[in-house]
């Protein structure tokens, strides 16, 4: 099967700006995640999305959301971005949707925004 | 708030060596911890995790200690090699419903001098 991929790989934006990242899951996966990683703050969930709902979320402002469709493929959105928002946003998904604990994340390599 | 502490940051390692990665979490709700190995352009991914019914997993030349009641765990990498060079990160998962949320350390960079 193949892995989870991601689209752009890279991108520039100016602050102000938003942009749309995608995120395809391992084929019959349920379930995907939204983390973003930064040298300063590491790896931290953005949310979680399952048969289209959102069912968890971090700590992010409103400015970041997501949406997943019937296919189960996702996307995130970042409006009026900030300097800040520069990271790599890594997808993840897992097949039944169950915790970490049941089941393994296998993550995508991630989208890397710049944002000027 | 960061509520799982990883050190060192950065480890350098003869070939051959034991490597060793050391976390401490806060959670008392965590009921799952992996590690994840990420090499440069790549995602996150899953190498070994441990409950905390146990005190100790080994797999290969990977072994994950577990200390319950002082809330640490660390990972051990024995006869390190070249290819090992990575970064490291440590988590936490709460479980129940906790989808898709696993908690992460700052993440160790490794690297094994040949």
């Amino acid at each position: 099967k193949a892995g989870v991929t991601q689209t752009p790989r890279y991108l520039i934006k100016t602050r102000g700006q938003q942009v749309t990242l995608s995120c395809s899951p391992i084929s019959g996966h349920r379930s995907v995640s939204w983390y973003q990683q930064t040298p300063g703050q590491g790896l931290q969930f953005l949310f979680e999305y399952f048969s289209e709902t959102q069912r968890n979320k971090g700590n992010f402002p409103g400015r970041f959301s997501g949406r997943q469709f019937s296919n189960s493929r996702s996307e995130m959105n970042v409006s009026t971005l900030e300097l800040g928002d520069s990271a790599l946003y890594l997808c993840a998904s897992t097949e039944r949707g169950g915790p970490p604990s049941e089941e393994t994340q296998y993550f995508g390599p991630g989208t890397r925004l710049l944002v000027l | 708030q960061q509520q799982v502490k990883q050190s060192p940051q950065s480890l350098i390692v003869q070939k051959g060596g034991i490597s060793i990665i050391n976390c401490a979490y806060e959670n008392t709700a965590f009921d799952y911890f992996p590690w994840y190995q990420q090499f440069p352009g790549k995602g996150p991914a899953l190498l070994i995790a441990i409950r905390p019914d146990v005190s100790e997993k080994k797999e290969g030349r990977f072994t994950i200690s577990f200390n319950k009641s002082a809330k640490q765990f660390s990972l051990h990498i024995m006869d390190s090699q070249p290819g090992d060079s990575a970064t490291y990160f440590c988590a936490g998962s709460a479980g129940g419903t906790s989808y898709g949320k696993l908690t992460f350390g700052q993440g160790t960079i490794l690297t094994v001098h040949p």
